[in-house]
């Protein structure tokens, strides 16, 4: 079946450590996009790609990098840069071509400081 | 840049009535779509409704429906017959189309509405 995978389901980092986050897709969709959520905050758009090896930033993107070499992939790393990282992160993908312009969203990643 | 505002951060309602569900918006943009997503305890994002701005007609999904007043920026989300299985996270989302002005097909969400549905 197609769809967005996000992996891993939960992650921990100690303080000062960078870390990825996966989020990987066989839809075939040209754009993807990275949220976080908080508790209160709704969604808040970190990095988003519209086409492979480009990409530009979200409103918090402070903290946080990315890359898109394949369609299929558009990792998040947090960096130690981010104050605070310990949040829900979805990934989201969306077809450029299709008639309703719907995103399809994956089922997320936990990320806690430890 | 797009904003937009659920002002009610909690809601219940008993099984089997009506609830609605508020949303206001702010943009100068002319063409754009509106969406209602809902998220249960498993934190899946899923589709409930859309609106199209350009279309006068309110959209419906079965048991769930819109109150669109384009002039009013307002987008509000009825859920009819409400079930146990409405229980989650409700987010009101704006999509300007186009690339012009940075909107890049980008969503903005507000901050959501917890709805309990009560046996």
């Amino acid at each position: 079946d197609g769809g967005i995978t996000q992996s891993p389901k939960y992650l921990f980092r100690k303080e000062g450590q960078n870390v990825t986050l996966s989020c990987e897709q066989n839809l075939n969709h040209d754009a993807m996009y990275w949220y976080r959520q908080d508790p209160g905050q709704g969604l808040r758009l970190i990095y988003y790609s519209q086409i492979v090896n480009d990409f530009q930033k979200g409103d918090i993107a402070e903290g946080y990098s990315v890359s898109r070499e394949k369609k299929e992939s558009f990792p998040l790393t947090v960096t130690s840069a981010q104050k605070n990282p310990t949040a829900f992160y979805l990934c989201a993908s969306r077809d450029v071509f299709g008639p309703n312009y719907g995103y399809t969203f994956g089922s997320g990643t936990r990320l806690t400081v430890v | 840049a797009q904003t937009v505002t659920q002002s009610q951060p909690e809601m219940s309602v008993q099984e089997a009535e009506t609830v609605t569900l508020s949303c206001t918006y702010d943009t100068s943009e002319s063409n754009y779509y509106l969406f209602w997503y809902k998220q249960p305890p498993s934190r899946q994002m899923i589709l409930v409704i859309r609106q199209e701005a350009y279309k006068q007609q309110n959209a419906t999904e079965n048991r769930f429906s819109v109150n669109f007043q384009k002039a009013a920026k307002s987008f509000s989300l009825k859920i009819s017959d409400s079930q146990l299985g409405d229980t989650a996270m409700y987010f009101c989302a704006f999509m300007a189309l186009g690339n012009s002005g940075g909107s890049n097909y980008k969503l903005t969400f507000g901050k959501g509405t917890l709805l309990t549905v009560n046996p």
